[in-house]
Parts: C-alpha cells; structure tokens; sequence
C-alpha cells in the first residue's frame, strides 16, 4: 500500500461545477496536510494548508481533514478552466521533517 | 529577488559525467529538500536538509550526493550520471510547519 493514495484520475468536470479531490494517508504521525497545484511544465505551488479535523475554506477552496479516518479531500467549487492542473496531496510527518506526495490528480475543467 | 532558485533550467550530459543542481534560497529556511519527477512516479524525495551540515537520505539517494554548508544553498551532484537519472529535478524548501516552495525545476537529460 502507497503511503498517500489519491483518487484516480483524469478527472473531468464542467465549468461552473465542484469538483472532488481525495486523498488518504497512512502514517499517523502526519501533523499538517497541504494540496499543490501543478500546471503542466510547472513546479508545484502550495494552494491550500490544514492541520487540525474539519473544513478550511479560501475562496472557492475547501480542504477537509479527518485524522481518524486518515482522509484529507479538496473541494473546487465554481471550478474554471484555469483550475486544470494536476492536485497533489502532500501529509508533513512533523517527527520526520518531511512531506510524502501522492501520485496526483489531473483535473480537467472543460469550458 | 526573494526566492527559490535552480540552475541549470535545462541540461544534456553523456552517461558517467558528473553534473551538479544548484539550488538557492533568499529565506534562510531551515529545511531543505530535492525531489525527482517520473512520470508514473510522482514526486520522490532524493535529500533533505533541516539545516546547514545536516543532510539525509530520502526514498532514492543511491548515485546523488549533497552537501549544504550554507543554509541557503543545497547542491545536488550526480556522481556518474546514468539513463535512470533522466528527470526532472526539484528543489524546495520549508519554514517551519508550513508547506513547501518549489524551485522552477531543472530538465536533465543523461544520453
């Protein structure tokens, strides 16, 4: 089992609608979780940040934490062409100073 | 200018040359990391640093070398560059509990 799984992909949804990004973790000395979005040809950039159980929203960005569950997901609402990228869901073992990646998710939104 | 940078951008090199990845950080962050990205791999932690003279092994350390003397530099050398090591090469680096800051990437190409 990989350490960090996100849903397979691509996934395509129309402009205007939500779209639904999970992912599950199993080191439970995962402390902090962050969402990157890549653009194709591109470095990742941290888009969104949680480290405590229920919702973070910013903008039309919502992450959601259940450490019991050892699920973290991201919500795009209002989802833009611009929002094509693949997301990639990244738990931070504070004890290990580092982050473990997931393989990522392609997101398509189409116009 | 503040930041995070890599050089080269983009490199070719023969099989059995050395090649060295800079990477440069304006922050003074403490934490340090480089990444390659396969396709079909995701994102793999080669090194890491938590500070200057502290380094270890990630997932794929076998053929890298790094050294970090100072905080805001963290080369990474390819002792005998192989096919295998043809990626694409990420530095980062991390304040505190916060997420990462990608460099912008340097293509290898080993022929």
């Amino acid at each position: 089992q990989k350490e960090v799984e996100q849903n397979s992909g691509p996934l395509s949804v129309p402009e205007g609608a939500i779209a639904s990004l999970n992912c599950t973790y199993s080191d439970r000395g995962s402390q902090s979780f962050f969402w990157y979005r890549q653009y194709s040809g591109k470095s990742p950039e941290l888009i969104m940040s949680i480290y405590s159980n229920g919702d973070k929203e910013d903008g039309r960005f919502t992450a959601q934490l259940n450490k019991a569950s050892q699920y973290v997901s991201l919500l795009i609402r209002d989802s833009q062409p611009s929002d094509s990228a693949t997301y990639l869901c990244a738990p931070f073992i504070t004890n290990a100073g580092k982050s473990t990646f997931g393989d990522g998710t392609t997101l398509t939104v189409k116009p | 200018d503040a930041g995070i940078t890599q050089s080269p951008r983009y490199k070719i090199t023969e099989t059995g040359r050395q090649v060295t990845l800079m990477c440069h950080q304006t922050w003074s962050h403490s934490y340090m990391f480089w990444y390659r990205q396969d396709l079909g791999h995701g994102l793999r932690l080669i090194y890491y640093s938590a500070a200057a003279d502290i380094t270890d092994k990630g997932e794929v350390p076998d053929g890298y070398v790094v050294s970090r003397s100072k905080t805001e530099n963290f080369p990474l050398t390819l002792e005998s560059a192989t096919r295998s090591q043809t990626s694409v090469y990420f530095c980062a680096s991390q304040r505190d509990d916060y997420g990462y800051t990608f460099g912008s990437g340097t293509r290898l190409t080993v022929v």
